[in-house]
């Protein structure tokens, strides 16, 4: 299976909202609710966001949401802030019982 | 809180295996998975496999299938990723990550860099 297909970059001015898109294939992201979100900041290691299509784990900020429609995922940040400065990776687990990564958006803030 | 510690800096020349380990630090394995990413340099994220202490079931991406292996050990709450036969586009930092499910994971290892060497 393909990697999923992330815009390479986005970018926002503080206070801004911005969102990052994630398009799957048949069989991954349109078939289940089980698309995750992970912040990479260089140097450190992954931090989940978002699982099961909308779900904040603890501790991460309410500006983190995220939503799905058919076969695209999508994550919103508001209230962009300079920390949110990152790449941004979605995730899907699939039918065949492996794990999908999307290449990662590059969010600038400007 | 629960950690992974992982392994450190390995330098490998090409042909070469490489075994990484992963320990689970202020808690046990218990019912989690354990997956392997890796990020080589300039790349993005890519998924390598998963292991189950559990029942000791894996799944690897068919990329490295046959050239991999997952395994852990419960006594020691360690998990280990062996991969053989490292070429150049091996090199990458490997992460280890635990999830309950195996639809997201939420611990991560802090990343061991594999430079593999011609």
């Amino acid at each position: 299976q393909s990697a999923l297909t992330q815009d390479a970059s986005v970018s926002g001015s503080p206070g801004q909202s911005i969102t990052i898109s994630c398009t799957g294939a048949s069989g991954d992201i349109d078939d289940n609710n089980f698309v995750s979100w992970y912040q990479l900041r260089p140097g450190k290691a992954p931090k989940l966001l978002i699982y099961d299509v909308s779900n904040r784990p603890s501790g991460v900020s309410y500006r983190f949401s995220a939503s799905k429609s058919g076969n695209t995922a999508s994550l919103t940040i508001s209230a962009l802030q300079a920390e949110d400065e990152a790449d941004y990776y979605c995730s899907s687990y699939t039918n065949s019982r492996t794990v999908l990564f999307g290449g990662g958006t590059k969010v600038t803030v400007l | 809180q629960v950690q992974l510690v992982q392994s450190g800096t390995e330098v490998k020349t090409s042909g070469a295996s490489v075994k990484v380990s992963c320990r689970a630090s202020g808690s046990t394995f218990g019912d989690n998975y354990i997956t392997w990413v890796r990020q080589a340099p300039g790349q993005g994220l890519e998924w390598m496999g998963w292991v189950s202490p559990n029942n000791a079931d894996t799944k690897y991406a068919q990329k490295i299938q046959g050239r991999v292996t997952m395994t852990t050990q419960r006594y020691s709450n360690t998990a280990y990723m062996e991969l053989r036969g490292l070429r150049s586009d091996d090199t990458a930092v490997y992460y280890c990550a635990r999830g309950w499910t195996l639809n997201y994971f939420d611990i991560w290892g802090q990343g061991t860099l594999v430079t593999v060497s011609s």
